[in-house]
């Protein structure tokens, strides 16, 4: 059974600050690994999506690396915006199954102007 | 190019009626999941389904609920007889055909029990 954690649940950090979100998940036979970004009463909003045979991907400000022998996944953030305040969501496809997505609780971030 | 589309966005309902949500996916895909987040809970999958099949409903609990998604027209996912218990945010998913593709989210439907 595939399990997903997210460290820290919540970060609150100030303008301009450059940070790192983690993911770590307990089963390494994974297809590829996604980041979300949720706000609040809102859905989910597709940020990265990293292929088991890729170690990174960048989009922006944000990058996000994957090492699987590991198990760990990371979202880089640089130069952060009171607008990136958003729960941060990472989610794997679930052991033998390359639909059903696993989630990590999520890191509540908060960017202070 | 519309993203996946939940309706209602807000929905109440007294203990032991029914409730229908619907999620029309986004264009060209044809790869539909609903998940749904409970209070204070992660997002925990119920089910997959692509066009008049359902591929893996293994998180569905095993009373009350159904899915579908017809041929034309919306996927539905049915509460029947809702229970306090089931108020939570339902979120509806869709991707292209093959795995690996990123998979994108609608707004969710926020269901009230009351």
């Amino acid at each position: 059974k595939q399990e997903v954690t997210q460290i820290p649940a919540a970060l609150s950090v100030p303008e301009g600050e450059n940070l790192v979100l983690n993911c770590s998940f307990t089963d390494s036979a994974i297809y590829n690994l996604q980041w979300f970004r949720q706000d609040p009463g809102k859905g989910l909003t597709s940020l990265l999506l990293i292929q088991s045979s890729q170690r990174e991907q960048t989009s922006g400000r944000l990058n996000a690396s994957l090492d699987k022998s590991s198990g760990r996944s990371t979202l880089y953030i640089a130069a952060s915006q009171p607008g990136d305040s958003a729960t941060y969501l990472c989610a794997v496809p679930l052991s033998g199954s390359a639909r059903q997505l696993t989630f990590g609780s999520g890191t509540q971030l908060t960017v202070l102007p | 190019n519309a993203g996946v589309m939940q309706n209602p966005r807000h929905l109440v309902r007294r203990r032991g009626q029914e409730a229908r949500l619907r999620c029309s996916p986004m264009k060209g895909h044809s790869h539909v999941y609903w998940y749904r987040q409970l209070p204070e809970e992660g997002l925990k999958f119920m089910v997959y389904l692509q066009k008049e099949n359902i591929i893996d409903e293994s998180g569905m609990p095993k009373e009350r609920f159904s899915a579908e998604f017809p041929k034309e027209g919306p996927s539905i996912l049915r509460i029947q007889q809702v229970v306090r218990g089931d108020s939570a945010a339902y979120f509806c998913a869709s991707s292209e055909q093959g795995s690996g593709n990123t998979i994108y989210f609608g707004e969710g439907s926020w269901l009230t029990v009351v």
